[in-house]
């Protein structure tokens, strides 16, 4: 049974580094199935894509994040991370972790229990 | 850019059928997936592909796609069914969400 698990800190000074890092049982991120990704939602507001990244070195991200993103696999632990530079309070929400399939229409079919992350000094 | 708009709100009676819209340029050339979130809780994968439901939804819950409208229908809803609906396309290489739709069952 696959379970996605994010963790890290929950308070991040502006204009420091938001850093998270998702913790995957049950599939290994070196599937040529799936990528892995991440999704984020601020309090009371709707979801926004922030990007994916495969094994195979497929990448996915969203235009408005992508000069701030980076998006890494760590095949030895089976996790992968997340980091966003220069936060500010906008990037408040709770983050989910995410697995996504490469093979026919891209479905996020599992998510994480999501993580809040809190932009303030 | 490429939008997904969603009612804010649907309500209906137990035992009716909820529709819920989605709605974007040609999203029928795209494959729509729903997403369905309670309180506290991540999304829940219930349609993906348009129309297909992954192991464990109940039958209640089926998509359809045509035109530049996605459709998420549930028969004979219940209790358990009111919550947050999130519809998703995919713009190139963008996940897309819709602004969500809160389903009230009363």
């Amino acid at each position: 049974q696959l379970q996605l698990q994010e963790s890290g800190p929950g308070l991040v000074k502006p204009s420091e580094t938001l850093s998270l890092t998702c913790s995957v049982s049950g599939d290994s991120i070196t599937s040529s199935s799936y990528s892995w990704g991440w999704i984020r939602q601020p309090p009371g507001k709707g979801l926004e894509w922030i990007g994916s990244l495969s094994y195979s070195g497929s990448t996915s991200y969203n235009p408005s994040l992508k000069s701030r993103l980076t998006i890494s696999l760590d095949t030895a632990t089976n996790q992968f991370s997340l980091k966003l530079i220069s936060v500010s309070a906008a990037d408040t929400a709770v983050y989910y972790c995410a697995r996504r399939e490469e093979e026919v229409a891209g479905t996020i079919d599992h998510w994480g229990q999501g993580t809040l992350v809190t932009v303030s000094s | 850019s490429f939008e997904l708009t969603q009612p804010p709100s649907v309500s209906v009676s137990p035992g009716q059928t909820a529709r819920i819209s989605c709605s974007g340029d040609n999203l029928s050339d795209k494959y729509a997936c729903w997403y369905q979130q309670k309180p506290g809780q991540s999304p829940l994968l219930v349609i993906y592909q348009n129309g297909k439901r992954p192991s464990g939804i109940p039958e209640r819950f089926s998509g359809s796609n045509s035109g530049n409208t996605a459709t998420l229908t549930i028969s004979g809803t219940q209790a358990v069914d009111d919550a947050d609906y999130y519809c998703q396309a995919w713009d190139f290489s963008t996940a897309i969400f819709g602004g969500g739709t809160k389903l009230t069952v009363l």
